[in-house]
């Protein structure tokens, strides 16, 4: 079992649409969790930080559920430039602070 | 505003070639790191280092290695390319191990023929 999992998706949805994406983890001592967005054939950038509380930043809302291990991701009022494939980062203690990537979610927003 | 600037970015080699990859960063972080990404594959992590004069595996060392010779400059490189290590190689740096956020280099696109 992979250490963090995603649905590869495609999602399609339409411009206004609400959209969420889940993410799982399997290592309960996980520490920190994040979203990652990333552009075709461009590198990763941090989207936010995953907090216990759940987070908000505008159209975006990240929430946790340490009992089942997952994190999610909601967008609202989707836009075309939210189209992307959106990366789940969990870390773990350790020397270096490891951090995990899962292999993604693509998000396609069309007209 | 240069940032994580990985050099170069675009490589074709032919099995049994050698070459290194060279990332750069002006943003004085102590931790860098040297990543993959294969289809369907979150980002691996290879080698990283948490200091000058630093290096440590990651995942997916085999193939691979690294020097730190300099702060802002961390190399990857590649003895004997084989078609297993096509791939896109990032590379990033951290001020900080746990903030979690790393700044990325646009990466490098090698192909192993």
């Amino acid at each position: 079992r992979k250490e963090v999992e995603q649905d590869p998706g495609p999602f399609n949805v339409p411009e206004g649409a609400t959209v969420a994406f889940n993410c799982t983890y399997s290592n309960s001592a996980s520490q920190s969790f994040f979203w990652y967005r990333q552009d075709c054939r461009k590198e990763p950038k941090l989207l936010m930080s995953v907090y216990s509380s759940g987070n908000e930043d505008g159209r975006f809302t990240a929430q946790l559920n340490r009992a089942s291990q997952y994190i999610s991701l909601l967008i609202r009022d989707s836009k075309l430039s939210d189209s992307a494939t959106y990366l789940c980062v969990v870390t773990f203690s350790g020397g270096y602070n490891k951090l995990i990537f899962g292999a993604g979610t693509r998000l396609a927003v069309h007209p | 505003n240069a940032g994580v600037t990985q050099t170069p970015k675009f490589r074709v080699l032919k099995t049994g070639q050698s070459m290194t990859l060279l990332c750069a960063q002006d943003m004085n972080h102590e931790y860098m790191y040297w990543y993959r990404q294969d289809p369907g594959m979150g980002l691996r992590l290879i080698h990283y280092s948490v200091g000058e004069g630093t290096t440590a595996k990651g995942e997916v060392p085999d193939g691979y290695n690294v020097s730190r010779l300099k702060k802002q400059n961390f190399l990857l490189g590649l003895e004997s390319a084989a078609p297993s290590q096509t791939s896109v190689y990032f590379c990033a740096s951290t001020l900080r191990a746990n903030t979690g956020e790393l700044f990325f280099g646009e990466g490098s696109r090698l192909t192993v023929l």
